[in-house]
């Protein structure tokens, strides 16, 4: 089975600021998905990034953009210019290809706080 | 993207009784999953429902305990039976879009006192 591992309970950043969320995976498979899921305390959850593992180019989303090293299985979040709405708690995640039908496996999040 | 709400947004139960929790979707998919989320954890998957077999269900998680229906193609429930206070968690239900993402409803904040 494919473990996430988020190994920052918690961060924090100042408004305007950058910062970066680590991930990391296990897994025998080449081809997959990962994905960053953000939960404010709506407890929705909203899909922040995603990224195929085909892809060499990494995935940006306006002042969001990810870090895919795939030899060392990591998969890093950049936040940039950091906003009071960015804090929430921040899973990452992992699906297997190509069965359409496989469920998320989800780390254990990162929960960020952006200060004033 | 499909738009998902759940029903009830929350409750409080007392111990020994069952909730079911309604989740339906705005188009019709085939797949459906149920997920707890433990206070302050991670998703942990329960089942996926398929319309028209049997909810496939995660080690760890039962039928007896997490009876689920799928009667269609926009609708699922989940009941949660027997509830004790380790039950209390948010479920939430989600579906796979064509993009491999998955969209979540607004999740069930269930406390069992």
């Amino acid at each position: 089975a494919q473990t996430v591992t988020q190994s920052q309970p918690e961060m924090s950043v100042q408004e305007a600021e950058t910062v970066t969320l680590s991930c990391t995976y296990d897994t025998s498979e080449s081809d997959y998905y990962l994905f960053w899921y953000k939960q404010p305390p709506s407890r929705q959850m909203i899909l922040v990034i995603r990224q195929e593992a085909y892809k060499q180019q990494n995935a940006t989303e306006n002042r969001f953009s990810v870090n895919f090293q795939k030899a060392a299985k990591s998969f890093s979040l950049k936040i940039s210019d950091s906003q009071l709405g960015d804090a929430a708690m921040y899973f990452c995640a992992y699906r297997s290809n190509p069965n359409s039908g496989y469920a998320l496996n989800f780390g254990k999040g990162t929960s960020l706080l952006v200060t004033p | 993207s499909a738009v998902i709400s759940q029903k009830p947004s929350r409750d409080i139960c007392q111990r020994g009784t069952s909730l079911t929790i309604q989740c339906q979707v705005d188009s019709q998919v085939t797949m459906m999953f149920w997920y707890r989320q433990q206070p302050g954890q991670s998703l942990t998957l329960i089942a996926t429902a398929n319309q028209g077999s049997e909810a496939t269900y995660e080690s760890g998680f039962v039928i007896d305990k997490f009876p689920i229906s799928r009667p269609n193609l926009t609708f699922s429930t989940l009941t949660v039976s027997n509830m004790s206070p380790e039950d209390s968690s948010i479920y939430l239900c989600s579906v796979p879009s064509d993009r491999r993402q998955q969209f979540f409803g607004p999740g069930t904040r269930l406390t069992v006192l």
